[in-house]
């Protein structure tokens, strides 16, 4: 069974511009998680879509956005890129819930903002 | 916000040699996992320890529980360089509406061979 895929893997972009990231989840797993993962501040939850309804959301301001799509691929906006923007952005999928069971990650997508 | 905290924040073995990690925690949790990530990729799963358990096992590694004292450990046994990542646990609160994953910041683990 295929793991989970983000595409791009690495990304350069300039402060002003936007972003799309793509996350395929595991054949079946219906829940995508994203997360900003930084040196300083570890794992910081982006939001959760679970059958193409977001389920859950972080403490992120309005220019991270997201969907799922009805074959349970999700993507991430970011508008309006800002230097503090670069990161590790991480998709994880599940069956259900995350928490009530193990999330399985991709290998995230670096974004770096000149 | 709350968080988890995994201590130490580093730390450097020699191989063969046993490593522990802690987790601590803030509130109710229904169950604790441990993950593991290398450099520059995604994390893996480890353990999953629901709240009703004190001691789980998967080949070298050894997971316990502690609600009273809101605490974990990882322990690695007879470590090898391939151990060689970051370790992170990750809780899920049994509080409030608001059910999301609570992520440590990790611990850096680094064996010498």
């Amino acid at each position: 069974k295929a793991g989970v895929t983000q595409t791009p893997r690495y990304l350069i972009k300039t402060r002003g511009q936007q972003v799309t990231l793509s996350c395929s989840p595991i054949s079946g797993h219906r829940s995508v998680s994203w997360y900003q993962q930084t040196p300083g501040q570890g794992l910081q939850f982006l939001f959760e879509y679970f059958s193409e309804t977001q389920r859950n959301k972080g403490n992120f301001p309005g220019r991270f956005s997201g969907r799922q799509f009805s074959n349970s691929r999700s993507e991430m906006n970011v508008s309006t890129l800002e230097l503090g923007d670069s990161a590790l952005y991480l998709c994880a999928s599940s069956l259900k819930r995350p928490g009530s069971q193990p999330q399985h990650f991709g290998d995230g997508t670096r974004l770096s903002i000149l | 916000s709350q968080q988890g905290e995994e201590d130490p924040q580093a730390l450097s073995i020699q191989e063969g040699e046993n490593a522990t990690m802690n987790c601590s925690y803030k509130t109710s949790i229904n169950n604790l996992q441990w993950y593991r990530q290398n450099s520059g990729r995604g994390l893996v799963h480890l353990i999953l320890i629901r709240s009703n358990e004190r001691e789980k096992h998967s080949g070298r590694l050894r997971v316990t529980l502690d609600t009273s004292k809101k605490s974990s450990s990882l322990l690695i046994t007879a470590s090898r360089a391939a151990d060689t990542a970051s370790y992170f646990c990750a809780t899920d609160p049994r509080a409030g509406n608001n059910r999301k994953l609570i992520w440590g910041l990790g611990t850096s683990l680094a064996v010498n061979p």
